[in-house]
């Protein structure tokens, strides 16, 4: 069955570390999105990619590096410049625009 | 930029009762979306539409371009339907296909 793969389900960092969260599908789908959740706010962009070896800044990319070396996997970094890293996080992919959104099942990231 | 509100916040029904939650966006958009979450976190796509009306099984999702306004309902809910309801919208020219999402809703529905 096609979809999408996140991993860790759970992650637990110390302060002034860099973790890297895991996104994998195999939809053959060109588009990859980062989102971040928080209690009582909706789905905020991270960062995206259209295409192998491109992607842009999302609305709060600060402190989040990516990388889009095959097309089935889009990493997210967490490093330490990121202040408020505790929270958790979506991984989504398209076709293309106007076409279904297909979700991770997201990792939570606690920040000890 | 788009503002999507969704109401209510939250929603507590009996078993069996007709549920409804809005959404309301400010924008034209090309499509809206209404997802599910369940408490583990991970997010399933119900519907995508641009226009009237789609059904599947005893969800009911419509949208009214006019008044920018679309309604997800369940019939006879059922305590398995407890869970975040997302509405989110895709803009014309927006961030390659990126969407624009609602607050939530968060239906409990009680036995």
């Amino acid at each position: 069955d096609g979809g999408i793969t996140q991993s860790p389900k759970y992650l637990f960092r110390k302060e002034g570390q860099n973790v890297t969260l895991s996104c994998e599908q195999n939809l053959n789908h060109d588009a990859m999105y980062w989102y971040r959740q928080d209690p009582g706010q909706g789905l905020r962009l991270i960062y995206y990619s259209q295409i192998v070896n491109d992607f842009q800044k999302g609305d709060i990319a600060e402190g989040y590096s990516v990388s889009r070396e095959k097309k089935e996997s889009f990493p997210l970094t967490v490093t330490s410049a990121q202040k408020n890293p505790t929270a958790f996080y979506l991984c989504a992919s398209r076709d293309r625009p106007n076409t279904e959104a297909f979700f991770g099942q997201g990792t939570r990231l606690t920040v000890v | 930029k788009n503002e999507v509100e969704q109401s209510p916040q939250n929603l507590t029904a009996q078993e069996g009762e007709f549920i409804t939650i809005n959404c309301s966006y400010s924008v034209g958009i090309s499509a809206l979306h209404w997802l599910q979450q369940h408490p583990g976190g991970g997010i399933v796509s119900l519907f995508m539409l641009s226009s009237g009306k789609k059904k599947h099984g005893r969800l009911i999702a419509t949208i009214n371009i006019q008044e920018k306004h679309s309604s997800l309902h369940i019939t006879a809910s059922h305590p398995r339907d407890s869970a975040v309801y997302i509405c989110a919208v895709g803009m014309y020219g927006g961030s390659q296909g990126n969407l624009i999402f609602g607050k939530g809703t968060k239906l409990s529905v009680k036995p």
